[in-house]
């Protein structure tokens, strides 16, 4: 298995509070993903980062924002956090390779986040 | 804006029979498919991964295929058993430049076998 933890595992909160998930690697991988996965819609890119300090919007990044300092550790923020992003959050991570040999994702084993 | 649907939804099938789950997708300008396993409660594994350029792979009991130009992929799972139930997702990864490795998912078939 891919060495990426995700902390919190479980975290509960309330509305309006700010929220910080992390995402670690030990792989040394250039490519990191946050996704969130909610009945019905399937997993969903949030952000994603390309390498330190470079990041980017994916399909749902209204209300976050990311952060990526080291190699090893993407955050994912919460500025103040809704109802709505009760939700399952995942990390992933990729190496990029050669073009033409493709490129696998691996996943973390999420973070189960409520806001009340 | 890709869309991937994966059909059937969910699937109860007895142990050792073959199934096939399929997955289409909308814009053929894909860069890799995956297929992916995830368990109740957990996070996904990756299964198989065919790069656009390629017609199939496989791996043990598994064999996915990719036909880029109708936008179609199969996951072909042999002599089925009951450590095979799970829910399976299909994911495209877009093709290039900004797009590069996001993933855009179908919503899942949820397997059953049982004994």
């Amino acid at each position: 298995d891919a060495g990426i933890t995700q902390s919190p595992r479980h975290k509960v909160t309330e509305t309006g509070t700010p929220v910080t998930l992390r995402c670690h690697q030990t792989e040394n991988h250039r490519y990191m993903y946050w996704y969130r996965q909610d009945p019905g819609h399937g997993l969903r890119l949030i952000h994603y980062s390309y390498g330190v300090k470079d990041t980017d919007k994916g399909e749902v990044s209204d209300g976050y924002s990311v952060s990526r300092s080291k190699t090893e550790d993407f955050l994912l923020t919460l500025e103040s956090a809704t109802s709505s992003q009760t939700s399952v959050y995942f990390c992933a991570i990729s190496e990029s390779r050669l073009a033409g040999e493709g490129d696998t994702q691996y996943f973390g084993p999420g973070t189960r986040l409520t806001v009340l | 804006k890709q869309e991937v649907t994966q059909i059937p939804a969910a699937l109860s099938v007895p142990e050792g029979e073959n199934l096939v789950l399929n997955c289409s997708f909308t814009d053929s300008a894909i860069y890799n498919l995956q297929w992916f396993r995830q368990d109740p409660g957990k996070g996904l594994t990756s299964l198989l991964l065919i790069q656009s350029s390629q017609r199939e792979q496989t791996s043990g009991r598994l064999n996915a295929s990719l036909d880029k130009s109708s936008g179609r992929s199969t996951l072909y799972i042999a002599a089925s058993q009951p450590g095979d139930s799970a829910t399976y997702l299909c994911a495209v990864s877009g093709a290039g430049g900004t797009s590069y490795g996001k993933l855009t998912f179908g919503q899942g078939t949820i397997l059953t076998v049982h004994p």
